[in-house]
């Protein structure tokens, strides 16, 4: 079967520095992603990762490792604006994307 | 570039009837849209794909007689929930991908809170 798993919840301080993990199975790969969604609202693009790696885009990391069937998602200097659930899909074998259950962050001051 | 629109953003619906939710990708074409659901406190749960000017393709366990999908241009797909009950209601997101982005990101609208009653 094909599977993803993210931790459900997470806490940290405002200013600090947190990483969320992200394993998956899939029958396929070809590209994992973290999108950004607050309560209430539809999903956001934070990052695209296809090759090993860090790919860093301002207060936001992504890395991935294919043999490892690993990525996180690395947010420094914490806003209170970052309180949010942080969802990792995978990009599959037919091209459809395959969602984790996110993690909901909690961000405190 | 790359906006989605939903309408309504929100409804409230009496049990046994019928709601049409539309989904548009304004700056684009999409000749594949994608309709998801989410329940409070869980993840996106793909529904059904769109495809412009054919039936949709409808994931396992989703009934396509109660989810009824139109897809007749190419900046418009609309889902029709019907003979709707409570526990239908639900977080209803749509995505599309602009043919210009060469990875599959998908770009969301805003979502539908449905109510049933």
């Amino acid at each position: 079967g094909q599977n993803i798993d993210q931790p459900t919840e997470m806490t940290a301080t405002e200013g600090a520095i947190v990483q969320i993990n992200c394993t998956y199975q899939t029958s396929g790969f070809n590209g994992l992603f973290w999108y950004q969604q607050h309560a209430g609202e539809a999903p956001t693009f934070l990052s695209y990762n296809v090759l090993d790696g860090l790919e860093e885009k301002g207060r936001f990391s992504s890395f991935l490792s294919r043999s490892k069937g690993y990525s996180y998602l690395l947010l420094k200097e914490l806003q209170m604006k970052d309180s949010a659930s942080y969802l990792c899909a995978v990009i599959g074998s037919n091209y459809q994307l395959i969602w984790g259950a996110g993690t909901k962050l909690i961000i405190k001051p | 570039g790359a906006v989605v629109s939903q309408h309504p953003s929100w409804v409230i619906c009496k049990s046994g009837t019928s709601v049409k939710i539309e989904c548009r990708s304004l700056d684009f074409q999409a000749t594949t849209m994608f309709w998801y659901r989410q329940f409070p406190k869980q993840s996106l749960m793909l529904m059904a794909t769109s495809n412009e000017g054919s039936k949709a393709t409808y994931e396992q366990g989703v009934e396509k007689d109660k989810f009824l999908i139109n897809h007749a241009s190419l900046t418009l797909s609309t889902l029709t929930v019907t003979s709707a009950h409570p526990e239908d209601s639900s977080f209803y997101i749509c995505s599309a991908t602009p043919p210009e982005i060469s990875y599959n990101e998908q770009f969301f609208g805003p979502g539908t809170r449905l109510t049933v009653l």
